[in-house]
């Protein structure tokens, strides 16, 4: 089974800023990694998939990056609606799919 | 527009059995995989199951032998049938759609979930 690491558990940052959320792999996922992002009592929504690719009608200032086992979601100009938790998932190998244990984005 | 509602959870007993549903609309039901990912409270996601177009199915370990997910095409709709539940099955269970019919992928639509509560 992929283990899928996520760094930090909560990262704090003012609107206007950059936040870069962090995904680890316990091995090589190629590119087969995907970001959701998740607001309180609402259904994750997809944001990347590819590890770069963003999904339909996500804004630019969300981008991912990184292979095999290091991966990036880069989130710009941080706006009040971005603060949420983000998971990144690995299908790379399977089953079963894993999901990383998430990072929570909170406003500083 | 794509839409997936689950339907079906509720309080059980350890040991007892439930069945929950996933209704599709929105989509060629027939041309995706489907997935079911449960959250327990207050924690992250944790996949379940994937049933791709074919009826190939696979399962999470701490699932199998005791859960079965399973597809209607002329009701375009996926159930999750549960069995021998355990306290530590209690979760949100959330259905999602795959862009890949035949093999998990990453999930790109998602139900707003159904409560399952495993309690004596």
């Amino acid at each position: 089974e992929i283990v899928m690491t996520q760094s930090p558990a909560t990262l704090s940052v003012s609107p206007g800023e950059t936040a870069a959320l962090s995904c680890r792999a316990s091995q090589s996922v190629n590119t087969h990694l995907a970001w959701y992002q998740q607001k309180v009592g609402q259904a994750p929504r997809l944001l990347i998939y590819a590890a770069s690719a963003r999904a339909t009608g996500i804004p630019a200032r969300f981008s991912g990056s990184g292979s095999g086992t290091e991966f990036t979601l880069t989130i710009s100009s941080l706006q009040s609606e971005d603060f949420a938790v983000y998971y990144c998932q690995q299908y790379r190998s399977w089953p079963p799919v894993t999901f990383g244990g998430g990072t929570k984005l909170e406003i500083k | 527009q794509v839409r997936l509602v689950e339907s079906g959870g509720g309080v059980v007993q350890p040991g007892g059995s439930l069945r929950l549903s996933c209704a599709t609309f929105g989509f060629s039901f027939n041309t995706y995989g489907l997935h079911w990912v449960r959250q327990a409270p207050g924690k992250g996601l944790e996949w379940v199951a994937f049933t791709g177009e074919d009826g190939t199915t696979f399962y999470a370990d701490s699932v199998k032998g005791r859960f079965t997910i399973s597809r209607d095409k002329s009701e375009k709709t996926l159930y999750l049938q549960m069995n021998s539940l355990r306290t530590e099955d209690t979760a949100v269970y959330s259905c999602a759609r795959d862009p890949l019919a035949y093999q998990p992928y990453y999930l790109d639509f998602w139900g707003q979930g159904t409560l399952v509560t495993v309690s004596s």
